[in-house]
């Protein structure tokens, strides 16, 4: 059965810091898609990245960077330089393939004080 | 502009007293779904559907019934509900969801109280 386990319930930074925000999967599938979510306080569901199981590379995307590593089941999401806006609730998620469907971590609150 | 609409976003009810949550979206999506989010537990399914007139049950589907009669709305029906069905609700749509290859539109959520 597919599982997503965020460890981390909340973090607190101080602006400017780079936080790490971990996320660990269970799957039985070698097709899957990993995904990443953010629920700002206003409440609604924003989303970040999917990435599929066959495509290992890491990703960046402004102060956003994402590492997969398959060998250890992590989909990991970095903030750099993090800011006030960033934040939020930060939900990983899994979906594996045909029929089965999307499964989330209990997420992970962020608070960036300034 | 392309979105996912819920409805009604705030209700307060009482034990019992049937209500459905309206749940549409304008992107000829084939597939949705419903989800709770409560503390500490994310976001748990309750229902889905992959196209019209087919729905399937999720991972919390007691105490809930859906209907897919039209591609465009996915209502959440609670026949009688209870104060544990409290919670924040979230319609979620996406295209061709049975290839799996695509992310999930979210509405804005509803949240409800049962009293």
């Amino acid at each position: 059965a597919q599982k997503v386990t965020q460890a981390q319930t909340e973090i607190s930074v101080v602006e400017k810091e780079d936080v790490t925000l971990d996320c660990v999967y269970e799957t039985r599938d070698t097709t899957y898609y990993l995904f990443w979510y953010k629920q700002p306080p206003s409440g609604e569901l924003v989303f970040l990245i999917r990435r599929n199981s066959f495509d290992e590379q890491n990703e960046i995307s402004g102060r956003y960077s994402w590492n997969f590593q398959k060998s250890t089941s992590s989909f990991n999401f970095t903030i750099t330089a993090s800011q006030v806006v960033d934040s939020a609730v930060y939900f990983c998620a899994l979906s594996e393939s045909l029929y089965n469907d999307m499964r989330f971590g209990a997420g992970t609150r962020l608070t960036v004080k300034p | 502009e392309a979105q996912v609409t819920q409805n009604p976003r705030y209700l307060i009810t009482v034990t019992g007293k049937k209500l459905t949550v309206t749940c549409s979206q304008n992107m000829n999506h084939e597939y949705m779904s419903w989800y709770r989010q409560d503390p500490g537990l994310g976001l748990r399914q309750i229902y889905y559907s992959m196209n019209v007139e087919v729905t399937d049950k999720g991972d919390v589907p007691e105490g809930y019934k859906v209907s897919r009669k039209e591609k465009r709305n996915f209502p959440l029906i609670l026949e009688s509900p209870s104060p544990n069905q409290t919670s924040l609700y979230f319609c979620a749509s996406s295209l061709n969801r049975g290839r799996n290859t695509g992310e999930l539109f979210f509405g804005e959520g509803s949240r409800l109280t049962v009293l």
